[in-house]
């Protein structure tokens, strides 16, 4: 199956750590990505190949993979994290591409 | 510092065609792969297919089988998403995004993305 299934929505306060999950059955076998996308911008990749961070992006971000699920998480997640987090894997021939539904990250 | 640059906003009619380009800077693009994402209004991120620059490669989403066609031109550093018969479910904010080759794959994820172009689809 090509679907990624994440939670619509996810809320923390300031300062608390968000977890925000992404499972699909092909994650057990292809590396997720996870990206940042604010109103009106364009994504931004803040995880890697399941738990690299990129160059730039703070230390709070980190992701983690077991089995069919990844999880990105922001310890101690900031008012300017408030965007929308969308996953993505690809089919196990990696031609085939395909997002998560995304999450909407509220932090107040 | 990598850029991907679009062209501008596009406003078409249904049935005809748009072409959208996206200019790399900083990085050639030779050595990349450039996916191509588009994002209705309030929706989620949708993939449409990628280009493997050095091979010509490409792929697409079976949604799009037949109506989209990817190029590229090594010599100006652009690469070009053609999207035929337009119908108002067309109208969305269209990205590339590109990835250098690393010595196993051009298709690791995108980590380097274009500012986007507004097409609208309107009789």
């Amino acid at each position: 199956s090509s679907e990624l299934t994440q939670p619509p929505s996810v809320s923390v306060s300031p300062g608390q750590t968000a977890r925000i999950t992404c499972s699909g059955d092909t994650l057990s076998k292809e590396y997720a990505y996870w990206y940042q996308q604010r109103p009106g911008q364009a994504p931004v990749m803040v995880i890697d190949k399941d738990s690299e961070r990129p160059s730039g992006i703070p230390e709070r971000f980190s992701g983690s993979s077991s089995g069919t699920i990844v999880t990105l998480t922001i310890s101690g997640a900031q008012a300017e994290d408030e965007a929308d987090y969308y996953c993505q894997s690809s089919d196990t021939s990696g031609r085939y591409v395909f997002f998560g539904g995304g999450t909407k990250l509220t932090v107040l | 510092q990598m850029q991907l640059v679009q062209s501008g906003p596009e406003v078409k009619k249904p049935g005809t065609s748009v072409k959208v380009s996206c200019k790399t800077s900083g990085f050639t693009l030779s050595n990349s792969a450039v996916q191509w994402v588009r994002q209705a209004r309030g929706q989620r991120l949708e993939w449409i297919g990628w280009v493997v620059a050095r091979s010509d490669n490409t792929n697409n989403a079976q949604k799009f089988q037949g109506r989209v066609t990817f190029t590229r031109d090594m010599s100006t550093n652009t690469a070009h998403m053609e999207l035929n018969s337009l119908t108002s479910e067309d109208t969305a904010v269209y990205y590339c995004a590109a990835r250098a080759c690393s010595s196993t794959s051009c298709l690791d994820g995108m980590d380097v993305w274009g500012q986007g172009t507004t097409v609208t689809v309107s009789s």
